[in-house]
């Protein structure tokens, strides 16, 4: 069976400070892969998605970025975080290709910039 | 474009209570449409999908059914548990580049009291 895993599971960081988050998958090839964040109050806000190795998808201009070095391991960066960037930040994938619509999501990193 | 509008919160019912969770869309095309649950400081958790008008899409006793001519898609359970409080998100998916992309409601948040 797939399993999706994000850590860390919490993060408090200074504003101005870098950012790693990270997401694998186990269990499928060639998933595609996203990341959103859940700001309090505001429902769920998709950042970047990939279909492929290197293969990144914006939808938000903002002050993070996104990569993804291996098949089934997506990261989440900043070079400088902004207050703003504080949120719960959830990891999903689905099956590759256009066979299925459905979303599995990780179990989050909730992250505190002070 | 693409859109899901859901009842606002938070909804406070008794334990054994009727729940109707509302859920509309607007959408091109014939979207999947879903209800994912997500369970304080968790990821979110598919808890039901229909991919075509007239499906009904069940599981743990909730049931959502697929209406093309109002565009819904009503998140129900006949007898609510202390353990069903969570917020609840509908979905719709749709063909971006390269993969499915979901738009999410912003959430309803159940609390079930003894």
């Amino acid at each position: 069976s797939q399993t999706i895993h994000q850590w860390p599971a919490t993060l408090v960081q200074p504003v101005g400070s870098p950012l790693s988050l990270e997401c694998t998958v186990e269990g499928t090839s060639n998933p595609n892969l996203y990341w959103y964040r859940q700001a309090a109050g505001r429902g769920l806000q998709l950042l970047f998605y990939s279909v492929g190795i290197g293969q990144i998808s914006s939808e938000v201009p903002q002050n993070l970025s996104a990569s993804r070095p291996q098949d089934r391991q997506f990261i989440l960066s900043s070079k400088k975080l902004l207050l703003s960037d504080s949120g719960f930040y959830l990891c999903a994938w689905s099956e590759g290709g256009q066979d299925t619509d459905t979303q599995y999501f990780g179990p989050g990193t909730r992250l505190t910039v002070l | 474009g693409n859109s899901v509008t859901q009842m606002e919160g938070p909804v406070t019912l008794s334990e054994e209570a009727f729940l109707t969770i509302n859920c509309t869309y607007t959408a091109t095309g014939y979207p999947s449409l879903f209800w994912y649950v997500q369970y304080p400081g968790e990821g979110l958790q598919l808890l039901l999908k229909a991919t075509k008008a007239d499906d009904k899409g069940s599981n743990k006793g909730f049931e959502a059914t697929y209406r093309k001519e109002t565009t819904s898609f009503h998140l129900e359970k006949g007898s609510v548990q202390v353990s069903d409080s969570a917020v609840y998100f509908c979905a719709l998916s749709w063909s971006g580049a390269g993969s499915y992309q979901l738009t999410f409601g912003k959430g309803t948040k159940l609390s079930v009291i003894p």
